[in-house]
């Protein structure tokens, strides 16, 4: 199993600002991701993290508002950018070895934007 | 596009008592599914896999079925107790090991 952490576990930022999100996983692994949970909602997936390229992100979510990056194959960042209320939300990162294997999560970063 | 839908949304049911969680998907082109469970403010811990060839998987007190040309899956949690009260999730996962989540249940289990 893989061993995920995240900094920061949470911060209040004002409108207009930019935080980045850092995902340490305490072993090399193939596939990291980035997940953002809405109040009382589900988990949306924002993008796969590629190790030394760009990332894959889904529909509805650009980079220029997600920038992300991936320098190696523990870490990652993920940057909201110019934040609004409507970004405040839980963003979880992920990560999953080679094939269709269990796929562990990070504590989650609480983000409140005032 | 793929779509998961878990019933009930909320349950609480006495201490001691086993309990069915439902997950339905739309898409049967699946390659496995996960159940999680959230604590209120923690991450997600991953209490299950199984993956499309699969019909079942244990742990201790959980079983999780999965019909794949159905789209469901079930977790049985077995003498539930106190300590089993958070969400559970269930995803699906696609092409390139991407989630779907489903909607959550969210479970009490009262003294």
């Amino acid at each position: 199993s893989a061993v995920i952490s995240q900094k920061p576990s949470r911060d209040i930022c004002q409108r207009g600002t930019s935080l980045t999100i850092q995902c340490q996983v305490d072993s090399q692994v193939t596939m990291m991701f980035w997940y953002r949970q809405q109040p009382g909602q589900s988990l949306t997936l924002i993008a796969t993290a590629n190790q030394g390229s760009e990332a894959t992100y889904e529909s509805g979510f650009v980079i220029d508002k997600f920038p992300i990056s991936r320098p190696n194959l523990t870490f990652s960042t993920l940057t909201v950018s110019n934040m609004s209320p409507e970004d405040s939300s839980i963003y979880l990162c992920s990560a999953a070895g080679t094939g269709q294997e269990t796929q562990y999560f990070g504590p989650g970063t609480r983000l409140l934007v005032l | 596009k793929q779509e998961v839908t878990q019933i009930p949304a909320a349950l609480s049911v006495p201490e001691g008592e086993n309990l069915v969680l439902n997950c339905s998907f739309t898409d049967s082109a699946i390659y496995n599914l996960q159940w999680f469970r959230q604590d209120p403010g923690k991450g997600l811990t991953s209490l299950l896999l199984i993956q499309s060839s699969q019909r079942e998987q244990t742990s201790g007190r959980l079983n999780a079925s999965l019909d794949k040309s159905s789209g469901r899956s079930t977790l049985y949690i077995a003498a539930s107790q106190p300590g089993d009260s958070a969400t559970y999730l269930c995803a699906v996962s696609g092409t390139a090991s991407k989630l779907t989540f489903g909607t959550g249940t969210r479970l009490q289990v009262t003294l």
